[in-house]
């Protein structure tokens, strides 16, 4: 498909679990941000990836949560040793611009930490 | 404080009826700014770009006041349709990265027969 893939849509773990959730941004974009949303609530925003630089990790809430993107394309968010405040849905965007353009976001993988 | 506030809402409109809200922003270096619309439980969609002398994009009007750090969204003629979270972003530059874009909480609008 032509838009941003998140797998998976759905994952239900026991706390202290890892967890990994994927992001396959629109091909060529070269911004890619992860926010999470509890319920009821805003986006909070977790990490960017722009092109070859630096990402910016100021969002990233614990040392538990790590992110890569290798190639400049596909995106990984790592949550280790989960925790009931984890539960989120994690959205994934992405843009085709180097400034600020129009985000176009995935539909999210939903977590449950039991 | 947070970096982004909107009133969480929910505002209540009559359909065919005019209803504004703000958002206010805290870091005078932000450059850029946006509202986007999110449907129940689905990802958030561009609305509009705010530009600074003001835009309109049919029932949509979105303002900028940089002198007291608040933008705008005026939606007119209220569509059942219309009911929605709305969010405010705002953009600033980032470090070597570039840019971050900062959501609001989102203002809630319910517009009813």
């Amino acid at each position: 498909g032509a838009g941003v893939s998140q797998s998976p849509s759905n994952k239900v773990t026991e706390k202290g679990k890892d967890v990994e959730l994927r992001c396959d941004p629109i091909s060529g974009h070269t911004a890619l941000y992860w926010y999470r949303q509890s319920l009821g609530q805003g986006l909070e925003f977790l990490i960017y990836f722009q092109g070859n630089s630096a990402p910016d990790k100021s969002g990233l809430p614990s040392d538990r949560f790590s992110a890569e993107r290798t190639g400049g394309s596909v995106s990984t968010l790592t949550i280790q040793r989960t925790q009931q405040e984890d539960s989120a849905v994690y959205l994934c965007a992405s843009s085709s611009r180097t400034g600020p353009g129009e985000l176009f976001f995935g539909e999210g993988s939903r977590l449950t930490v039991l | 404080r947070k970096e982004v506030e909107q009133d969480p809402g929910p505002f209540n409109v009559p359909e065919g009826a005019t209803v504004a809200f703000n958002c206010t922003y805290s870091n005078s270096a932000s450059q850029s700014f946006f509202w986007y619309r999110q449907d129940c439980r689905k990802e958030p969609k561009l609305l509009m770009s705010v530009y600074s002398s003001g835009n309109e994009d049919g029932r949509f009007t979105a303002q900028l006041n940089r002198a007291s750090q608040y933008i705008s969204l005026l939606i007119r003629d209220s569509k059942l349709s219309d009911s929605a979270t709305y969010l405010c972003v705002v953009n600033r530059p980032s470090g070597a990265a570039g840019n971050k874009l900062t959501f609001g909480g989102g203002t809630r609008v319910l517009v009813k027969p």
